[in-house]
Formats: structure tokens, sequence, C-alpha cells
């Protein structure tokens, strides 16, 4: 049973162009949401968090939205670029820091 | 600065092989984790480490061991590999004091293919 689902396997953006990434979850207990970005062999790198206490963090052209009784998150990039290219994973924590549960991902391509 | 690295970064294994995966970090945190990636899946915790001399059971920690040498390095190792071990394995560090989830940094990843 998926806790976090990323339901596009895949999103295709023109530069310049917002790219909307989703993330539905299903715990309730969740309290911490993360957004990861991974290059094709590279690790995952950290983008932008949100806590459950917030409905929106930003971070330069990076946007997560959190709307907690739709249970559902979103990373918006404005503008995008084609440097953005890669898969997007969502992630999300019940508050100990040892257990992180990830979506299988969204890959994004943008296209210049 | 290097941050996470792992070793080695490909490796073939026939089943019933054993081998050790290397992780070091030079961002002196204190947790380390272990993680697996499968295809259509998310990442998964193997083992995670909360600090030097601890080590504590992930979501799918049988078929592997842990070890926490010291705060810079934290390997995994496989006892007797099997074909459903084939995976890519990150090694991620937090620098993780309060229990509270902070930001990880992965490594670079290790490809296994376990034939």
């Amino acid at each position: 049973d998926q806790q976090v689902k990323q339901n596009s396997p895949s999103l295709s953006v023109q530069e310049g162009r917002i790219s909307i990434l989703n993330c539905d979850y299903t715990n309730s207990m969740f309290d911490y949401f993360l957004w990861y970005k991974k290059y094709p062999a590279e690790g995952p790198t950290f983008l932008i968090s949100i806590s459950s206490i917030k409905d929106k963090n930003e971070d330069g052209r990076f946007t997560v939205f959190l709307n907690k009784s739709a249970k559902h998150l979103s990373l918006h990039i404005v503008p995008s670029q084609p440097g953005d290219s890669a898969v997007y994973f969502c992630a999300a924590s019940s508050g100990g820091y040892q257990k992180v549960t990830f979506g299988i991902g969204t890959k994004l391509q943008v296209i210049p | 600065n290097a941050g996470v690295t792992q070793t080695p970064k490909f490796q073939v294994l026939k089943t019933g092989q054993s081998m050790t995966l290397q992780c070091a970090q030079d961002m002196n945190h204190n947790s380390m984790y272990w993680y697996r990636q499968d295809p259509g899946m998310g990442l998964r915790l193997i083992y995670y480490s909360a600090s030097e001399g601890t080590t504590d059971k992930g979501e799918v920690p049988n078929g592997y061991n842990v070890s926490r040498l010291n705060k810079r390095e934290f390997s995994l190792r496989l006892e007797s590999a099997a074909p459903s071990q084939t995976s890519v394995y990150f090694c991620a560090s937090s620098a993780g004091t309060s229990g509270a989830f902070e930001t990880q940094y992965f490594g670079p990843g290790t490809r296994l293919l376990v034939l």
C-alpha cells in the first residue's frame, strides 16, 4: 500500500512555462513533506520542504503547496528551465527522522 | 567537499556471494541511512544509524546487516546475495541530533546486479 503517491510518471513542459508536479498521501500522521530532485547516475538532492502547519513554502523558482484536507501537495516550478529536467520525488515523514516514505517519482522534461 | 561517497559504483554478484557496500560522509553528520531503489517503487529504508554505535532496522532489513564503523562510515553487508537484492543502493546522511526530521544528503548510489 503506497502511502505517498505520484500518479504522473512523466511530465513535459516548454521552457519558461510552469511545471506542476503532484503528490497525494494517505497517512494523516504525516506532518513534514519534502521534494527531492534526482539526475541520472546521481543521488537525490533536497529541493524544498514544508511543515504541516503551513500551506505554502517558497524558495526562488520553487514553491510547494500543501492541502491537508485533500492530503495533497504540489511543487510548482516557475519558470521552468532545461536544467530542471530530472526525476522529482515527493517524500513524507510523521516526525521520526529515521523514517521517510518516498513516492515513486515523476520524470520532468523541460523542452527548450 | 565530497559530501557522501559510496563504493563501489557498480557490482555484479552471483547468488550466494557476499559483499559489503561502503559509505562515508565528511559533513560530521550524526545520522546515516541505507536505502534501496527498485523500478516502480520509491526509495525504501533498509537500516539507519542515529548516532555512532547505534543501528536500527528500517522498512526492508531482511538479508542485510550494517555496521556504523565510526561517525564517518556506515557499511551495508549482504551475507548471501539473492536476485531479489538486485537494486540501486543509496547511502544518505543527516545532521539529525534531535529526532526531528532533517534534510538527508545522498551519495551517488551503488548499482548491484545479482545473477
